[in-house]
């Protein structure tokens, strides 16, 4: 069964430009959440969708959004880049239906980077 | 909120020595506990969990134990290997099943 894969791998992007990246969960996994890793703040969670809806947000600004389409695909977009916005973000998909934790998998990441 | 705090890196060890890495935790309610970790430019892998109180998680020779009276969920690994070199996250599920609260990591070099 393939991983959970999030497209580019590597970004540059300047202050004020946006950005939309993606992520494909594992096959038959319907909840995707997104995470950011900084050498800062650690890993933070942004946000997370179950068939398309958004179930949880973390404490990020308006500017960091995201999606999920109905084959559980995911992106998330931030709008107007910071520099404090670079980052790996992560993404991690699992099986849940509701209330029950299911382990959740990680993607390898997207490499963002704001000049 | 929920939160997490395990020992800063990084941490040295020769091969065969023995590993502690220590998380406590602050949450309400019951959370379920987990060991995550992170090799050079990979994502990251569940290393072990624990969903109750004195359940005992273990994978790959690494064991972690919930201790709900302590509030801890230590990670250990009797005889460490080079492979073993990478970053380690403690990490709950709190209220919200849904989202992972994680600590800061701790870097862990084994030397051969």
């Amino acid at each position: 069964k393939a991983g959970v894969t999030q497209t580019p791998r590597y970004l540059i992007k300047t202050r004020g430009q946006q950005v939309t990246l993606s992520c494909s969960p594992i096959s038959g996994h319907r909840s995707v959440s997104w995470y950011q890793q900084t050498p800062g703040q650690g890993l933070q969670f942004l946000f997370e969708y179950f068939s398309e809806t958004q179930r949880n947000k973390g404490n990020f600004p308006g500017r960091f959004s995201g999606r999920q389409f109905s084959n559980s695909r995911s992106e998330m977009n931030v709008s107007t880049l910071e520099l404090g916005d670079s980052a790996l973000y992560l993404c991690a998909s699992s099986y849940t239906t509701s209330g029950d934790y299911n382990e959740q998998f990680f993607g390898p990441g997207t490499r963002l980077t704001v000049l | 909120g929920d939160s997490v705090t395990q020992m800063e890196g990084p941490v040295t060890l020769s091969e065969e020595a023995f590993l502690t890495i220590n998380c406590t935790y602050t949450a309400t309610g019951y959370p379920s506990l987990f060991w995550y970790v992170q090799y050079p430019g990979e994502g990251l892998q569940l290393l072990l969990k624990a969903t109750k109180a004195d359940d005992k998680g273990s994978n790959k020779g690494f064991e972690a134990t919930y201790r709900k009276e302590t509030t801890s969920f230590h990670l250990e690994k009797g005889s460490v290997q080079v492979s073993d070199s990478a970053v380690y996250f403690c990490a709950l599920t709190g209220g919200s099943n849904y989202k992972l609260t994680f600590g800061k990591g701790t870097l862990l070099t084994v030397n051969p």
